[in-house]
């Protein structure tokens, strides 16, 4: 099972928005609609901001936004804060009954 | 809230099986709405997921791992472990075990270990 591919990095400046892509295959993205986000800041352990495709967990804040068109999902920060500067990783369920991360995405706040 | 706690050998010779148990308190881990995992994340790199164990003993592992890996499950101390074969630098890493929701079919990790770095080195 091949990890998910997300770009290495994006950037924005603050009051912006971003968006983090997710690319998978029919055997996993594709074929589910069980694909989180996770934020991990430096020495933390991650932090789930969205599950299946586009649901907020209570307390994320609504600047956080998923979304997924056939094998590729995709994470939109708006309203870029100097807070939201962390790695990003996306996660979804794969028809092996298993969960494969994405290659995550350092996001940066100009 | 749950806690998860890792522990075990930060120091694991080439050739040998990396041990790690996770502890988990502020419930049970025989809730039937939880699967219990462990994930790694070499340092300066990505989270690479391992497998998890159902508290009834069924076990769903990574393809890439899927021969040196064996999870398990104790009831009666609130735990589950983890042993990794034939360890090499390559399995150097964070180890983290953490909780995954599942409702409906759908399943996230919602709480998480702190994390125990794990050398492997002669």
């Amino acid at each position: 099972q091949s990890a998910l591919t997300q770009p290495a990095s994006v950037s924005g400046s603050p009051g912006q928005s971003i968006t983090i892509s997710c690319t998978g295959t029919s055997s996993d993205v594709g074929a589910y609609d069980y694909v989180s986000w996770y934020q991990q800041h430096p020495g933390k352990a991650p932090k789930l901001m969205i599950y299946d495709v586009s649901n907020r967990p209570s307390g994320v804040s609504n600047r956080f936004s998923g979304s997924k068109s056939g094998n590729t999902a995709s994470l939109t920060i708006s309203g870029l804060q100097a807070e939201d500067e962390a790695d990003y990783y996306c996660s979804s369920y794969t028809s092996s009954s298993t969960y494969v991360f994405g290659t995550g995405t350092k996001v940066t706040v100009l | 809230q749950l806690q998860l706690q890792e522990s075990g050998p930060g120091l694991v010779k080439p050739s040998e099986t990396l041990s790690l148990t996770c502890t988990v308190s502020g419930g049970s881990i025989s809730n039937s709405r939880y699967y219990w995992g462990w994930i790694r994340q070499p340092p300066g790199k990505g989270l690479e997921w391992i497998g998890s164990i159902y508290y009834s003993g069924s076990t769903y592992y990574s393809a890439s791992l899927k021969s040196r890996v064996t999870i398990s499950v104790d009831t009666s101390k609130n735990q589950f472990s983890l042993k990794l074969s034939s360890v090499t630098a390559a399995d150097t890493a964070v180890y983290q075990c953490a909780s995954l929701y599942c409702s409906a079919g759908s399943c996230y990790l919602d709480y998480w270990g702190q994390g125990t770095l794990v050398t492997v080195s002669s």
